[in-house]
């Protein structure tokens, strides 16, 4: 069975706190992509990676494709990172790469 | 780049009414897919387009719902007799086939049945 899981599903930080989100994954994937959700359900692709690192601004992103086993690390966060954080993968399947999705990371940063 | 636009943002109805919602995807894109989340989970995946051809469903999309593509552009997605357990947000997004790139996603239409 194909699954996504997140820890921890739900996080209280103080601003300026290093965050770390953790997804594991069952089966052999093509990629996987780290999602922001804010209240009202927009959802903001952070990044997409098949192997290594990523880096944007204060966000990184790593994978390891042998333990199945992604990170996505916030460093110096503030109140305004606080969101619900989706782990999915591309599962090839069928005729489309498919998204599986974890059930998220709910992130509240404090003052 | 307008991004994906979803219409309506929310929409409440009374149980047993039809509902059609409507997404368009960013102009190059010719990939289309259709998500429901409920509350507290992950989105599941519910269906695909490539251009206007419906290529694959999943088991979650009863025989209730339909989408649409005609035009290989904007898609639909119908539900109907709505029921409890339709309540939901529904999401869309797109993406270009061949290439290796991430999805791109509309900001959801909220369904509530009352």
């Amino acid at each position: 069975k194909n699954e996504v899981e997140q820890s921890p599903q739900n996080l209280t930080a103080q601003e300026g706190e290093f965050i770390t989100i953790n997804c594991s994954y069952s089966v052999g994937i093509s990629a996987l992509h780290w999602l922001q959700q804010h209240p009202g359900g927009g959802i903001v692709s952070l990044f997409m990676l098949s192997s290594g690192k990523k880096k944007h601004g204060r966000l990184i992103a790593t994978i390891n494709i042998q333990e199945k086993h992604s990170s996505l690390h916030i460093t110096a966060s503030h109140p305004r990172d606080s969101a619900v954080y989706i782990c999915a993968v591309y599962y090839r399947a069928g005729t489309a790469s498919k998204l599986t999705f974890g059930t998220g990371t709910r992130l509240q940063v404090t003052l | 780049d307008t991004g994906v636009s979803q219409d309506p943002r929310h929409k409440i109805t009374k149980r047993g009414q039809n509902v059609t919602f409507r997404c368009d995807p960013i102009s190059e894109h010719n990939r289309l897919y259709w998500y429901r989340q409920t509350l507290g989970q992950g989105p599941e995946f519910l269906t695909y387009f490539q251009n206007e051809a419906q290529l694959e469903k999943s088991r979650l999309l009863s025989d209730r719902f339909s989408a649409e593509r005609p035009k290989g552009s904007f898609s639909t997605l119908e539900i109907q007799r709505t029921e409890q357990g339709d309540s939901a947000m529904y999401l869309c997004a797109s993406d270009n086939s061949g290439g290796n790139q991430p999805q791109h996603f509309g900001d959801g239409t909220r369904l509530s049945i009352l």
